[in-house]
């Protein structure tokens, strides 16, 4: 089992540009996350979804969109970024069922907007 | 969801135990403790959780206090490896969606 991974593991865009970043995972899990965590802080929740074609906004949820189309995948999208989004962006999933819902996550995208 | 206090640094020598500390004074009836560390860059991993009686499990012991304010996540022999940044996280257990509130966490640096 390759668990959560992610895609690309860097990037640098310019100030407008757009990016989709991939986060696939091979756990048949219900629940994914991606969340993004600047220098010096803990992880901030930006979208999540609870199961194949939904998707709910989590703590930082503005600048960015989510798709989760198929249950493996949950694409995050920047449609114009911005040098604020720069940041570390982490994926993870869960189970539904289990009884303590342990998050699993992906080694992370760098991505720096100039 | 609860809030926790950790201390933001510590250091344990290599082989013996860590203890890290967590402050959880408003914590509810049906909240649980977790505990998560994040080794430099990688991403989080889940170590341990508890309600109310202690744990143990392949990586670390959790004590809990009998009035469920404060808990300690005890890594019983430390390695180098070992160093990284441990969350505690309180919130609701089982079932639904369950959001993860990461503070600044604890910054454990194991030496030999």
């Amino acid at each position: 089992n390759a668990g959560v991974t992610q895609t690309p593991k860097f990037r640098v865009l310019k100030t407008g540009q757009s990016m989709t970043l991939l986060c696939a995972q091979d756990m048949n899990h219900e629940y994914m996350y991606w969340y993004r965590q600047d220098p010096g802080m803990g992880l901030r929740l930006i979208h999540y979804s609870v199961g194949e074609g939904t998707t709910a906004k989590g703590e930082v949820p503005d600048g960015y969109n989510v798709s989760r189309l198929k249950k493996q995948n949950f694409l995050l999208g920047l449609e114009s970024a911005a040098p604020s989004q720069t940041s570390v962006y982490f994926c993870a999933s869960s189970y539904e069922e289990r009884s303590y819902n342990e998050q699993f996550f992906g080694p992370g995208t760098r991505l720096t907007v100039l | 969801d609860a809030k926790t206090t950790q201390p933001p640094s510590m250091d344990c020598a290599e082989g013996r135990a860590a203890n890290l500390p967590c402050n959880h004074s408003t914590i509810s009836g049906n909240e649980y403790v977790y505990w998560y560390r994040q080794i430099h860059s990688q991403g989080p991993q889940y170590i341990i959780h508890g309600l109310k009686n202690n744990e143990t499990n392949e990586m670390a012991s959790l004590i809990i206090t009998e009035d469920r304010k404060s808990s300690t996540l005890i890594l019983p022999h430390a390695t180098l490896r070992d160093t990284a940044v441990y969350y505690c996280i309180v919130r609701v257990g089982p079932g639904g969606y369950n959001k993860l509130i990461f503070g600044a966490g604890t910054r454990l640096a194991v030496h030999p």
